[in-house]
């Protein structure tokens, strides 16, 4: 049973450019989640996605979206990337909404984001 | 948001028990406690939950105190492989996927 996978494992931008990461939940989850993680810090929640619906937002700008597709992955989009953009970028999923209080988070490795 | 507070780093010999505080004082009645982990170069990876009462799992013990504002990790035999970053989250039930992660503690083991 495949975990959370993520792709690419490492990527390197330039300031200004745009990047596009990418998600594959847990078999049978629907629901994404996106984090962000500097160096040395816990992870920063970006958004949630459920049916294709961004359902909760954390405390990102605008340059960060998302899309979920009809199988449920997903990706993140970051436009005018910026120094401070370099992060580990995390993917969770887990099964609906409502009673995911009760519903344990899975987590891929990430994508390493470093921006020159 | 609800807090919590850990120290920022612990140490345990191997094959002993290791106990993980975290302090919440501020958590309500809907608070769920979340413990992970993260693992060197993984994501974070689910250890255990608990809203009043002890639960126990093949990872790890949870002791939840009486009036809630203060939890502890057990991990009943640390291996090297247990070596990590552990969070204590609190979760407001039906709150979708926010969850706060704090600094965390660094759990170092040694043989």
């Amino acid at each position: 049973d495949a975990g959370v996978t993520q792709s690419p494992t490492h990527l390197i931008k330039t300031r200004g450019q745009q990047v596009t990461l990418r998600c594959s939940p847990k078999s049978g989850h629907d629901t994404v989640s996106w984090y962000q993680q500097a160096l040395g810090q816990g992870p920063q929640f970006i958004f949630q996605y459920y049916e294709e619906e961004e359902r909760q937002r954390g405390n990102f700008p605008d340059r960060f979206s998302g899309h979920q597709f009809p199988n449920y992955s997903s990706e993140l989009n970051v436009n005018a990337l910026l120094l401070g953009d370099s992060a580990l970028y995390l993917c969770a999923s887990s099964l609906g909404t409502s009673g995911s209080y009760n519903s344990p988070l899975h987590f891929g490795n990430g994508t390493r984001l470093t921006v020159t | 948001d609800a807090k919590t507070t850990q120290p920022n780093s612990m140490e345990s010999n191997e094959e002993e028990p290791v106990h993980l505080p975290c302090n919440h004082s501020t958590i309500s009645g809907t608070d769920y406690i979340h413990w992970y982990r993260q693992l060197p170069s993984q994501g974070p990876e689910y250890v255990i939950h608990g809203l009043t009462s002890n639960v126990n799992n093949r990872m790890a013990s949870l002791a939840i105190a009486e009036d809630r504002k203060s939890s502890t990790l057990i991990l009943h035999r640390a291996t090297l492989r247990d070596a990590a970053v552990y969070y204590c989250i609190l979760r407001v039930a039906n709150y979708g996927q926010n969850f706060v992660f704090g600094p965390g503690t660094r759990l170092s083991v040694l043989p």
